[in-house]
């Protein structure tokens, strides 16, 4: 079964630092790869998707993730951060042809004034 | 863009209650999702349909059912709420094949 490892549970950054969320999954099958961000008190969102193509994807609001086969990893970097992106990030995964995501535990990214 | 709606943001029952959380989308998708959210352990798939009337268990599906009777509409079913089920509940919608799932804002349930 695909599982999904997000390795901090809190990530604390100044404003106008980079920042880089981290994660690995299980699988070496075919997957596909999303970032959902989730603001207080909503639902989540997608920041970002990996589907095929480019292993380098970009969000509207700054925010890139690079899909790296060899390690199965989707790490999410910011170059500069800022107060709006205080959020919780989860990483999500799913096989090819499976409708069901698999999520990490999520990483609640504070930002430091 | 797609509209998921749940029915409620806060809902406090207690305990043996049969316990009802709705959620309708708007975009004409296939699939739909239970999860329940709990701190330290990310989002839990509970149920999810493919088509009207079909359902197939999740991760937790214990103490829980779902009813769909027409495509928009996706409901779970809490048959006797316990406390352990104190939690946000959130709906999720897809249409093709590994597309992203639209959320809505969730259901923050206490039971008492």
């Amino acid at each position: 079964a695909q599982s999904v490892t997000q390795l901090d549970s809190q990530v604390p950054v100044f404003e106008e630092a980079p920042v880089e969320l981290r994660c690995n999954y299980s699988s070496s099958v075919s997957v596909y790869l999303f970032w959902y961000v989730q603001y207080p008190n909503q639902g989540l969102q997608l920041l970002l998707k990996y589907l095929s193509g480019s292993t380098l994807v970009e969000s509207i609001n700054g925010f890139e993730a690079e899909f790296n086969k060899s390690q199965t990893s989707f790490h999410l970097r910011k170059p500069s951060v800022h107060i709006s992106d205080t959020a919780e990030y989860f990483c999500a995964v799913s096989n090819f042809g499976n409708e069901k995501l698999t999520f990490g535990t999520g990483t609640r990214l504070t930002i430091i004034p | 863009d797609v509209k998921v709606t749940q029915s409620s943001r806060y809902l406090v029952k207690r305990t043996g209650e049969k316990v009802f959380l709705e959620c309708v989308q708007d975009m004409d998708h296939e699939n739909m999702f239970w999860y329940r959210q709990d701190p330290g352990l990310g989002l839990r798939l509970i149920y999810f349909s493919y088509d009207v009337k079909m359902k197939e268990k999740g991760d937790i599906p214990e103490g829980y059912s779902v009813s769909r009777e027409k495509k928009e509409r996706f409901s779970l079913i809490l048959e006797s709420a316990s406390t352990n089920q104190t939690s946000m509940y959130l709906c999720a919608s897809s249409g093709q094949p590994n597309q992203p799932q639209h959320f809505g804002d969730g259901t923050r349930l206490s039971i008492l």
